[in-house]
């Protein structure tokens, strides 16, 4: 497997664009986690699904922010409209299990200008 | 909301065991220790978990003490490669499905030294 795959590996918008985030997970992991890392906060969880479903997005900053998982294979992250503050590396990860070890893809380095 | 305690920085020479120190004083009887990597500008990498008992892979040893308040990770012999931010994580059993929800405080610093 290849792991979690992010795409795009980076991103540059202008302030008030729509972005989207995208991620595949590792076949058969039932879970999956947005991320984000930033200097001033370190890395956050946003929400995470299960089996497709939003679990717990209470890590969501604001209604800028949504996340989709419509298959298990395919999840994204999207912001509208995007903000300088926003600015940040974007990781998901997946794991197959409660309680054992996530997989964390190469992130998006998002930079809102 | 930090549930442990690390240095925020340490060096190692290389070829020599690193000893990576993590309090966690007001963990649960049901949570594990989880120890994860960053190298720079890559994602976190999973290194070893526990829940009482020490730990062994082949990446790293982990001794959780009886009291399970404290634990240490054990790079046996760093090398160049292993210099990285180390998270020391106790896990919170979250939602409904008791998925983890790992959070990443600020680390250590390892960094190993010809």
């Amino acid at each position: 497997d290849a792991g979690v795959i992010q795409s795009p590996r980076h991103e540059v918008t202008e302030m008030g664009q729509e972005v989207t985030l995208r991620c595949k997970p590792i076949s058969g992991h039932d879970y999956l986690f947005w991320y984000r890392q930033t200097m001033m906060r370190g890395l956050e969880l946003l929400i995470y699904f299960n089996n497709n479903v939003p679990i717990d997005d209470s890590g969501m900053p604001e209604d800028r922010f949504s996340a989709k998982m419509p298959n298990a294979s395919f999840s994204t992250l999207k912001i509208q409209p995007s903000e300088p503050r926003d600015s940040a590396v974007y990781f998901c990860a997946s794991s197959s299990l409660p309680n054992t070890e996530a997989f964390f893809g190469q992130g998006t380095r998002l930079t809102v200008v | 909301d930090a549930k442990t305690t690390q240095p925020t920085s340490m060096d190692c020479a290389e070829g020599r065991a690193a000893n990576l120190p993590c309090n966690h004083s007001t963990i649960s009887g049901n949570e594990y220790v989880y120890w994860y990597r960053q190298i720079h500008s890559q994602g976190p990498q999973y290194i070893i978990h526990g829940l009482k008992n020490n730990e062994t892979n082949e990446m790293a040893s982990l001794i959780i003490t009886e009291d399970r308040k404290s634990s240490t990770l054990i790079l046996p012999h760093a090398t160049l490669r292993d210099t990285a931010v180390y998270y020391c994580i106790v896990s919170v059993a979250t939602g409904q499905t008791g998925a983890n929800n790992l959070f990443f405080g600020t680390g250590t610093r390892l960094t190993v030294i010809p």
